[in-house]
């Protein structure tokens, strides 16, 4: 079974560039999630869809952060304009479904590691 | 505020013995704890669930317990090897909300 997709694996840019990042999840997961990972952190979610609608945005930086998942697949997640504070690695995880009863394992590709100077 | 603390310096153990990492919490009442490994370089891998009506979970060399009135859970890796070489990601709740890890090295 492939797993989750992303790309591009590395990215460097110029603070108030823009930048975006695409996820290809592991095939009939409903449930697709974007985590912000700052070195020496742990993981932070910034937004999870299941299917093509947003379940949680709440940790979105709504002014300059944005992501679509359209047609319930892929997703991309965009930075317009980009913050030193930003650098990190941007991580696509998906499961089958959000748990109800049964817990439903997430499944992280390997991240985009965004540098901004 | 709600705060996921684990053990703040990094783990160097010998071969063969057991690795045994803290992860506490404040102010979260889960319904259940996880444990994900994660690789340099690579997206975290999810290793154990454990509810909050289970005391210890075991998954072949690695043992889980969980304490909701102490708010702790511990990870214990037995006779450990080279190749469990990583950090280990304590999870809560859902959505999740991750510790800041622990690096585990072990020496041959």
């Amino acid at each position: 079974e492939a797993g989750v997709a992303q790309s591009p694996r590395y990215k460097i840019i110029e603070k108030r560039q823009s930048v975006a990042f695409w996820c290809n999840p592991i095939s009939g997961h409903a449930t697709l999630y974007w985590y912000q990972q700052i070195l020496g952190q742990g993981p932070k979610l910034l937004i999870q869809f299941q299917n093509n609608g947003v379940v949680d945005d709440s940790q979105l930086p709504k002014d300059r952060f944005s992501a679509e998942r359209l047609k319930g697949v892929d997703s991309t997640l965009k930075i317009q304009p980009a913050k030193l504070e930003d650098s990190a690695v941007y991580l696509c995880a998906s499961s089958l479904e959000p748990p109800g009863g049964d817990y439903n394992e997430q499944f992280f590709g390997p991240g985009t590691r965004l540098t901004v100077l | 505020s709600q705060k996921i603390e684990q053990n703040s310096e990094a783990l160097n153990i010998q071969e063969g013995k057991t690795a045994t990492l803290t992860c506490n919490y404040t102010n979260y009442s889960p319904a259940y704890l996880q444990w994900y490994r994660q690789d340099p370089g690579r997206g975290p891998v999810f290793l154990l669930l454990i509810r909050e009506n289970e005391k210890e979970k075991r998954k072949e060399r690695l043992k889980v317990t969980f304490d909701t009135t102490l708010k702790q859970s511990l990870f214990h890796i037995t006779a450990s090897q080279p190749a469990d070489s990583a950090t280990y990601l304590c999870a809560l709740d859902y959505p999740l909300s991750f510790g800041a890890g622990t690096t585990v090295t072990v020496r041959a």
